[in-house]
């Protein structure tokens, strides 16, 4: 009973540094997402892909690195962090694409990374 | 960016009074959903509501899409403690285009 899940749970980086967000998901989700939460800006969608080998840019999606290979997983990669890049990161499945009746969005539990 | 706005933003309240969120916007979603988010967890969903006008009832919450579509709001009944979270509205508008509001962030005082 897995869904979606989520490494690692924290990270520090420094600036430049570069590294990767893991996320997998065990529902045969077609559509994943990455988000970025920060206080009083709500969530905002980074990239997202609606399958395997298919992938788009968000709303936010500068300093971030996205593929999909496989359905299950989705790893967001930043190449040089920067502090600006400190937030918490969220992954998301869905069993189809949003838009029109707004399918249920299904979350992990969230990387928290600081980059100083 | 579809800009969807929540208020209030914090909100304290004693167990058992009633209490109403806003989320509103200039531009028109083909649907709205509401989530709740617990600290260190990601969001959940509560609600997606469609229709213009719609309302929908899930226990002691209940959630209204605005008759233009473009704003929505959750009133909740008796609130108890356990209704403590981040809730935050969300708006579809097209596909692959999920756009959330600011959050309201709820405490439920015992």
């Amino acid at each position: 009973n897995a869904g979606v899940t989520q490494t690692p749970k924290f990270q520090v980086l420094k600036t430049g540094q570069s590294m990767t967000l893991q996320c997998a998901q065990d529902m045969n989700h077609e559509y994943m997402s990455w988000y970025r939460q920060d206080p009083g800006m709500g969530l905002r969608l980074i990239h997202y892909s609606v399958g395997a080998g298919i992938t788009d840019q968000g709303e936010v999606p500068n300093g971030y690195n996205v593929s999909r290979s496989t359905t299950e997983d989705f790893p967001l990669r930043l190449l040089s962090a920067a502090p600006s890049q400190t937030s918490v990161y969220f992954c998301a499945s869905s069993s189809s694409p949003l838009g029109g009746a707004g399918e249920k969005l299904f979350f992990g539990s969230g990387t928290q990374l600081s980059v100083l | 960016t579809q800009l969807l706005e929540q208020s209030p933003q914090f909100l304290s309240i004693q167990e058992g009074e009633n209490l109403t969120v806003y989320c509103n916007s200039s531009s028109v979603f083909s649907s709205l959903q509401w989530y709740r988010q617990e600290p260190g967890e990601g969001p959940v969903l509560l609600v997606t509501v469609v229709t213009g006008g719609e309302v929908k009832k899930l226990k002691r919450l209940t959630f209204q899409f605005g008759d233009a579509r473009k704003d929505s709001s959750l009133h909740i009944t008796a609130a108890q403690p356990g209704d403590t979270g981040l809730y935050l509205c969300a708006g579809a508008a097209g596909a692959n285009n999920l756009f959330f509001g600011t959050g309201t962030r709820l405490t439920v005082i015992p």
